[in-house]
């Protein structure tokens, strides 16, 4: 398996502008992850979704932010409008049900707002 | 809420010199504890996992043994090498949920 994989890797904009981040989850796992770092916070879990279901989204900051799954295999995370303190490393993860093997963490995506 | 703390870095050490890092959890029950490491530029990688009291959990000739008297999940090496040179992160899961401590940067110098 190619592990989870996150795209763009890089991603600078405009503040104001709508952005995509993308996630394709390991196969066969049914948890995905959306954590954002930054120096300031660390990591922050942003929502989980199980089986394609969002589950908690009580990290979510604001209602700029959103996250799909329509389906297993891929999820995104859109913020519209932007803002430069939204500049962060966005991390996908995921995880089996029985989490044997841990939580496997995609590359992530650098995000800068300008 | 839950919480894991561990200690502030930079943690600045010579080569094969002995290394902890120290991790406490909030969670009560029986979480399941792990340690992500972090190399520059990289996504976070499982360094090892413990999922029940005294389990001990080691790779790499790394080691943590997960204390439930003391809410612990202390990190250790025996002799560190320049690659090892990292942020380290520490985790508890409840249910399916992860809590990420703040990170410890480890810098060994040759």
């Amino acid at each position: 398996d190619a592990g989870v994989i996150q795209s763009p890797r890089h991603e600078v904009t405009e503040m104001g502008q709508e952005v995509t981040l993308r996630c394709k989850p390991i196969s066969g796992h049914d948890y995905l992850f959306w954590y954002r770092q930054t120096m300031m916070r660390g990591l922050e879990l942003l929502i989980y979704f199980n089986n394609n279901v969002p589950i908690d989204d009580s990290g979510m900051p604001e209602d700029r932010f959103s996250a799909k799954m329509p389906n297993a295999s891929f999820s995104t995370l859109k913020i519209q409008p932007s803002e430069p303190r939204d500049s962060a490393v966005y991390f996908c993860a995921s995880s089996a049900q029985d989490r044997v093997y841990g939580y496997t963490f995609g590359s992530g995506t650098r995000l800068t707002v300008v | 809420g839950d919480s894991v703390t561990q200690m502030e870095g930079p943690v600045t050490l010579s080569e094969e010199a002995f290394l902890t890092i120290n991790c406490t959890y909030t969670a009560t029950g029986y979480p399941s504890l792990f340690w992500y490491v972090q190399y520059p530029g990289e996504g976070l990688q499982l360094l090892l996992k413990a999922t029940k009291a005294d389990d001990k959990g080691s790779n790499k000739g790394f080691e943590a043994t997960y204390r439930k008297e003391t809410t612990s999940f202390h990190l250790e090496k025996g002799s560190v090498q320049v690659s090892d040179s990292a942020v380290y992160f520490c985790a508890e899961a409840v249910g399916n949920k992860l809590t990420f401590g703040g990170g410890t940067r480890v810098l060994v110098k040759p």
